[in-house]
């Protein structure tokens, strides 16, 4: 079964408008849920989330992490045309000692109308 | 300036035939690792290296294989045991095995003919 969920898979605003998007996982020995943005070609890095309750902010976008009820959410304010991407969460785990892997979720693809 | 360099960024092939798709970093990263994208999912880890001469299966291994001779470069073969390779390829790289956040080429776009 899918270890890291997101939703919705796909969100159409206006611009202006205001998204959450939902990340939520369950997974062994967490070490860090990372969220990345993905236009056409190379995910870029957004944030890294490592403690729960601390958000992170970048200009528009911010994010935060749960790690009691296992999810984090990805607000972006005021969109603009340019934040449609799909956004990709990752979820950095070990099924056991120093091992850790990166595990994606399916993305959820933002389209920001003008 | 500092990346990775996937090349070619579009690739063919027939049955029956194994290709290799090129990945070159310049960051001095120790780690680097192949996904494979398809459409209306997440990134798939195929496999990693941690370091020279070393390299680690991931979750979808079968009908690929890869070599770590040089500490810049990470080529993947898409061998011809793999049944269905249509798909868009991601190399990325981070200084160790286990250090967030990964960066990532701009991929390379296999498709059959």
């Amino acid at each position: 079964e899918d270890k890291v969920v997101q939703s919705p898979l796909s969100l159409v605003v206006h611009e202006g408008d205001t998204v959450t998007l939902n990340c939520s996982y369950e997974v062994t020995n967490f070490r860090s849920l990372l969220w990345y943005k993905q236009e056409k070609k190379a995910p870029t890095f957004l944030f890294m989330l490592t403690s729960s309750g601390i958000e992170k902010k970048s200009g528009r976008l911010s994010s935060i992490l749960d790690k009691k009820e296992l999810f984090s959410i990805l607000n972006i304010t005021a969109t603009q045309t340019g934040d449609s991407a799909v956004y990709l969460c990752a979820v950095e785990w070990s099924s056991g000692g120093s091992n850790y892997k990166l595990t994606f979720g399916k993305g959820t693809l933002l389209t920001v109308n003008p | 300036d500092g990346g990775i360099t996937q090349s070619p960024k579009y690739l063919f092939r027939k049955e029956g035939q194994n290709v290799t798709l090129s990945c070159e970093q310049n960051l001095n990263h120790d780690a680097m690792y192949w996904y494979r994208q398809d459409p209306g999912q997440g990134l798939r880890l195929i496999y990693y290296s941690q370091i020279v001469n070393d390299f680690q299966k991931g979750d979808i291994a079968e009908g690929y294989s890869v070599s770590r001779e040089k500490k810049e470069s990470f080529p993947l073969t898409v061998t011809s045991a793999q049944k269905n390779p249509t798909a868009f390829y991601l190399c990325a790289s981070s200084p160790r095995t286990g250090h967030q956040p990964q960066h990532f080429g701009d991929g390379t776009r296999l498709s059959i003919l």
